[in-house]
C-alpha cells in the first residue's frame, strides 16, 4: 500500500458546525502532516506529528485541532471555522529523516459557508 | 528575502523541448531538496529528491543542485503535454526541525503540442 487516504474528498460546513477530516496510511511512515493550500498558492504547513506526538504547530488557530490516535491515522477536528478557512486540506506522511519526501493524500476540499 | 523562490511562470515550451525550472533558497545549511508536481485540482506528487551537489537523473527528469550558489533546478527532457502542471520546489532547512520542509511558490509549466 503506497497511498495516503483522505476522507471526505469534499466538505461543506457552516460556521457553527463541528466536523472532522480523516487521514490514513499503511506505509509504516512515522511522520504525518497537515497542510492547507489556497488556490494558486503553495501548501502551508499546519501540524506535524512524529511518532504520534505533536512536534510542530505552526501557530494554527485553536478552531483547528489535530489528533493522532495511532501510527496510521491522523485526524483534523474543525469547529467554528470562518469562510477564509475554505481551502484544500492535505495530509501527508513520510519516513523520519531529512532525506525522505512526502506522500500526499488527495486532499479534502473544504468550503465554509 | 523569501526562504524558497521560484519563477512563477507560466513557462511555455513546445512539445519535445527541454523545460528548465529553477529554484533558489536562502538557508545555506539546507540539506535536502525536493521537486513536486501538482496538476490543477490535485495534490502534490513527489517526482525528484536530491541531497548532494551535482546531477541526479530519473527517466526524463534531471535534478541539479549547487549548494554554493544555493540553487536547485529541474530539467524535463522531451516535454509532453502531460507534463503541464505546477512544479513546487521544497527545501528542508537546517535551522528547522528535519520534520519540516519549506515550499516555494511553484512554477506553472505549459507544454504546447
Amino acid at each position: 500500500d503506497t497511498e495516503v487516504t483522505q476522507t471526505p474528498k469534499h466538505l461543506v460546513m457552516g460556521m457553527t458546525n463541528k466536523k472532522s477530516l480523516k487521514c490514513e496510511q499503511h506505509m509504516g511512515h512515522r511522520a504525518m502532516y497537515w497542510y492547507k493550500q489556497k488556490a494558486k498558492k503553495p501548501p502551508e504547513l499546519m501540524f506535524v506529528y512524529s511518532y504520534e506526538k505533536l512536534s510542530i504547530n505552526e501557530s494554527v488557530p485553536s478552531r483547528f485541532s489535530p489528533e493522532c490516535p495511532n501510527s496510521s491515522l491522523l485526524n483534523l477536528h474543525l469547529h467554528a471555522l470562518q469562510p477564509e478557512d475554505s481551502a484544500l486540506y492535505l495530509c501527508a506522511s513520510s519516513h523520519q529523516g531529512p532525506n525522505y519526501g512526502y506522500t500526499f493524500g488527495s486532499g479534502t476540499r473544504l468550503t465554509v459557508v | 528575502q523569501k526562504e524558497v523562490e521560484q519563477n512563477s511562470g507560466p513557462l511555455s515550451v513546445p512539445e519535445g523541448a527541454i523545460a528548465s525550472l529553477n529554484c533558489t533558497y536562502s538557508d545555506r545549511g539546507s540539506q535536502s531538496f525536493f521537486w513536486y508536481r501538482q496538476y490543477s485540482g490535485k495534490s502534490p506528487e513527489l517526482i525528484m529528491s536530491i541531497y548532494s551537489n551535482g546531477d541526479k537523473e530519473d527517466g526524463r527528469f534531471t535534478a541539479q543542485l549547487n549548494k554554493a550558489s544555493q540553487y536547485v533546478s529541474l530539467l524535463i527532457r522531451d516535454s509532453q503535454p502531460s507534463d503541464s502542471a505546477t512544479y513546487l520546489c521544497a527545501v528542508r532547512p537546517m535551522k528547522t526541525s528535519y520534520d519540516k520542509v519549506i515550499f516555494g511558490p511553484g512554477t506553472s509549466l505549459s507544454v504546447i503540442p
